[in-house]
């Protein structure tokens, strides 16, 4: 039974190129969600999504930064335009029923951003 | 808003009993949550708690929940080099469409030899 698989695990971009992290959930979860981690934090929430919706984008940046999860295939977390500061961990995290049903939520092993 | 803080260090002999502690700020948290962090890696969840509880075991852990202190510990008995990682806190409020988790810094657990 896989988990959240994430990829890539680790990306490297220059200032001003594109970032894509993938992230396919755990089998049989359709909630799915974002988080970013800083060198030294802790995970700091980005975005929630079901299937084709994004319900709460209330951690995302204004600009640069999209996120989808369509109805085939895996949840993209697109950055436009990076910039240093983006470098971080970005964790992918899924659950069948919601947090608020369950509690539950499963993490991926994190891609990796390093912006040069 | 809520905010969920943690030590940032703890060191313990191999053998001995671990106490990680959390407080949290959110009165109406719902679950709170230990993650394991091992370096490199994902979170891996390691138990999680309902606000109505007070005290859950599992294996070598036990959790305690505090509700009118906003008080949160992970105990790992018989420490083992194995559980050498940093230890994550966290909490979710059922508000409705609130489904984030509010993360502490985490503590960073070394067991000396």
């Amino acid at each position: 039974n896989a988990g959240v698989m994430q990829n890539p695990r680790h990306l490297v971009r220059r200032r001003g190129q594109e970032a894509r992290l993938r992230c396919s959930p755990m089998k049989g979860h359709s909630h799915v969600y974002w988080y970013r981690q800083l060198p030294e934090e802790g995970l700091k929430f980005m975005v929630y999504l079901q299937k084709e919706n994004i319900i709460d984008e209330s951690g995302m940046p204004k600009e640069r930064f999209s996120a989808e999860f369509p109805k085939e295939g895996p949840s993209i977390l697109r950055i436009q335009q990076v910039v240093r500061g983006d470098s971080a961990a970005y964790f992918c995290a899924s659950s069948r029923q919601g947090v608020r049903s369950t509690g539950e939520l499963f993490f991926g092993e994190g891609s990796r951003l390093t912006v040069l | 808003g809520e905010d969920v803080e943690q030590s940032l260090f703890l060191s313990v002999r191999e053998g001995d009993s671990s106490v990680i502690n959390c407080t949290y700020t959110d009165s109406s948290s719902t679950y709170l949550y230990w993650y394991k962090q091992e370096p490199g890696a994902g979170l891996q969840l390691l138990t999680y708690i309902f606000s109505n509880m007070d005290m859950k075991q599992d294996q070598r852990l036990t959790v305690l929940l505090n509700k009118k202190d906003k008080h949160l510990s992970l105990r790992i008995a018989d420490t083992q080099t194995g559980d050498s990682a940093i230890y994550f806190c966290a909490e979710s409020t059922a508000n409705f469409g609130n489904e984030k988790l509010t993360f502490g810094t985490g503590t960073r657990l070394t067991i000396i030899p």
